[in-house]
């Protein structure tokens, strides 16, 4: 069965950087995309960013656009997503989702990460 | 961008009840709409894809329809675990958006 596993909750300071990973399991990793999505606390989920984790081409949402960078392992059939110059305002749950090629919606998510920024 | 909303923001419904949850596209999004549903603590899960597709193993009490800028979900007979919240997700053009949720209570 597909399971997609992240890492541990982190707590930074501002200015610091975040890396949370998630690793694939139950299907073919190179034959779809890694989505990342974050919700901060009552809010609605927000969209990140995608991998082709094929070809390790990305998409990001303009909102990160010099702040996020989304990479791949397939030798270890995870996924990273990278937060820089974090702010109090980016402490939200990180998820990673699994998203067809061909469709590009999220059928299958990790367990979430909290991430939390602050002095 | 595309803006999402859904109506209504929040419901009361009994175990049996016929729920239909709205969602409205700022511009046409053919049928790249999806629909989930998160528990608080929990990840969001895809109950519908495409708009009207049902996701595999969830329960065929639950349906989606629309196309264009208007669509729904429909719950036929509510059960306890379907109190939730519930989100769409448009994923036709960047950034990929997602509606403000429906929370789903006890009446």
């Amino acid at each position: 069965q597909v399971q997609l596993v992240q890492s541990g909750a982190e707590v930074k300071k501002p200015g610091a950087s975040v890396r949370v990973s998630c690793e694939a399991s139950g299907y073919t990793f190179t034959n779809y995309a890694m989505q990342w999505v974050r919700q901060a606390p009552g809010q609605r989920p927000e969209w990140m960013g995608w991998i082709n984790a094929g070809n390790g081409k990305t998409k990001y949402s303009q909102e990160y656009q010099g702040r996020l960078t989304i990479t791949r392992d397939t030798s270890a059939n995870t996924a990273f997503m990278e937060l820089r110059s974090l702010r109090s305002e980016d402490t939200a749950v990180y998820y990673c989702a699994r998203s067809p090629l061909f469709l590009l919606d999220f059928d299958f998510w990790g367990q979430g990460t909290l991430v939390t920024v602050s002095s | 961008d595309i803006q999402m909303t859904q109506s209504p923001s929040s419901l009361s419904a009994s175990v049996g009840d016929r729920v239909t949850i709205t969602c409205r596209a700022s511009q046409g999004i053919s049928n790249d709409l999806g629909w989930y549903q998160q528990k608080p603590g929990k990840a969001p899960k895809r109950l519908i894809y495409a708009a009207s597709s049902l996701h595999s193993g969830v329960p065929s009490r639950f349906s989606g329809s629309g196309s264009g800028t208007e669509f729904t979900l429909t719950i036929s007979s509510l059960q306890p675990e379907d109190f939730a919240t519930y989100y769409c997700l448009q994923h036709n053009s960047y950034p990929f958006i997602f509606g403000p949720g429906t929370r789903v209570d006890i009446k």
